[in-house]
């Protein structure tokens, strides 16, 4: 299994709403990531978890919370977001942040599509 | 901020033509990735590269990093329609925690 999944593919959600994205990886990665990209941009790193730790959070404002239950699993809880938060959301993995002292190829998974209205 | 510039942000092409992006550095890298994102598709890994003056080919693509570590280049002979996307570097900056910074994307039309 080579691919990291997503779910769900789209989400439309209301400011007062709370939901969660969810990502999966069964290439025994040990560095997961989110990112978020607007419409004809590059991806935006939110949040990088190494070995179910947190490692990065750039910043991101409170209404978003990761959670990584376990090393295949990546969690988004959404809460109370705007709507300049629509946008496609990636997730992403690699065999760890650094191997061999090289970073490594990252991994993305399809997107889920958000539109908060 | 380390920051990764990339031009052109679109480029236009006959189909048999070749293409060219380059990315640009404020700052030395430890390593540069390139990724292709297809039209409503996610970013690929297409490669790395670590060496200062390295040069990767892959069938029709070949990538290259400048001696200085600050500078990159993505270079596609005879352009097929298959080739349509935006093309993005990443960098790496040396003593980063393995944050990419991601250039602004070249996006590439190819008129078959």
């Amino acid at each position: 299994d080579t691919e990291v999944t997503q779910t769900p593919k789209h989400l439309v959600m209301g400011m007062t709403n709370k939901k969660s994205l969810k990502c999966e990886q069964h290439m025994g990665h040990r560095a997961m990531y989110w990112y978020k990209q607007k419409a004809k941009k590059p991806p935006e790193l939110m949040f990088v978890y190494s070995y179910e730790k947190l490692s990065i959070n750039e910043s991101v404002p409170s209404r978003f919370s990761p959670e990584c239950p376990n090393s295949s699993l990546l969690n988004l809880h959404l809460h109370a977001l705007q709507p300049e938060d629509s946008a496609l959301y990636l997730c992403a993995s690699s065999q760890a942040l650094r191997s061999g002292g090289h970073y490594n190829e990252q991994f993305f998974g399809p997107g889920t599509r958000l539109t908060v209205l | 901020g380390q920051q990764v510039m990339q031009i052109p942000q679109y480029q236009h092409v006959q189909e048999g033509e070749d293409f060219t992006t380059y990315c640009n550095s404020s700052t030395t890298l430890s390593n540069i990735q390139w990724y292709k994102q297809r039209p409503g598709g996610h970013p690929v890994f297409l490669i790395q590269l670590v060496k200062s003056g390295e040069v990767k080919k892959q069938k029709r693509l070949t990538f290259q990093f400048g001696e200085a570590k600050k500078n990159s280049s993505l270079h596609i002979t005879a352009t097929q329609t298959t080739d349509v996307g935006t093309y993005f570097c990443a960098g790496i900056g040396s003593g980063n925690t393995g944050k990419l910074i991601f250039g602004q994307g070249t996006t590439l039309q190819v008129k078959p």
